[in-house]
């Protein structure tokens, strides 16, 4: 069965600094992978999917991401992160069921912005 | 528009009211999906509709009951619910419901069960 693991319940960033944050998948397939960031009170918005080719995968508000096999990972990285970006994030993988394809989603990460 | 809209944003209701959430896209999305989400937890799948018909029902209580009266419009009829009911229900929709489709959410309505 898919699963998707995000270890860091909280990261905590200084504005500027960088900023990575992991994702671990289980899939026996070619995994369709996802990142959304979800503000508080907001639904979530997507910044970025990978499932096929390059295996680094830019995103909107200067995200990109890595897809390791080797490693399960997908992991999401800033190289310089603004106050705006805090807020909830959550790793998805895609599997197919019922005919439909559905997100499977990690637990989340939040993530605190000091100023 | 690449907007989901979701009324109302808030919701207080007994646990013997009748109540309907609303949900609208024109994006000419042909899936479109139903979520509950609890404080600090992901989003848990509710409904899929996939070209108006019902293709998922994640063993959901009768208490929720989904319709899709068109390609644009999903709603969420609340009846008897509980509190543990209570949580942000959201909305989103895709192109169809294929493997990498980008799933574009609403804000939610929050929803509080007495």
């Amino acid at each position: 069965a898919q699963s998707v693991t995000q270890p860091d319940i909280h990261i905590t960033v200084s504005e500027g600094a960088s900023l990575e944050l992991r994702c671990n998948y289980s899939y026996g397939a070619t995994p369709y992978l996802f990142w959304y960031v979800q503000s508080p009170g907001q639904g979530l918005q997507l910044l970025l999917k990978y499932f096929s080719g390059d295996t680094l995968v830019q995103g909107i508000k200067g995200f990109e991401a890595e897809f390791k096999r080797s490693q399960s990972s997908f992991n999401l990285r800033k190289p310089s992160v603004h106050w705006s970006d805090a807020a909830e994030y959550f790793c998805a993988v895609g599997h197919p069921s019922g005919g439909s394809y559905i997100p499977t989603f990690g637990r989340g990460t939040s993530l605190i912005v000091h100023p | 528009d690449t907007e989901v809209t979701q009324t109302p944003k808030h919701l207080v209701m007994g646990m013997t009211n009748k109540k309907s959430l609303k949900c609208e896209q024109h994006m000419g999305h042909r899936a479109m999906y139903w979520y509950k989400q609890k404080a600090k937890k992901p989003p848990e799948l509710m409904f899929v509709y996939s070209y108006e018909k019902l293709s998922i029902n994640e063993s959901v209580p009768s208490r929720f009951s989904p319709e899709c009266p068109n390609s644009s419009l999903l709603n969420l009829h609340l009846h008897a619910l509980q509190p543990e009911d209570s949580a942000l229900y959201l909305c989103a929709s895709s192109q169809e419901s294929l493997a990498g489709d980008e799933q574009f959410f609403g804000p939610g309505t929050r929803l509080t069960v007495l």
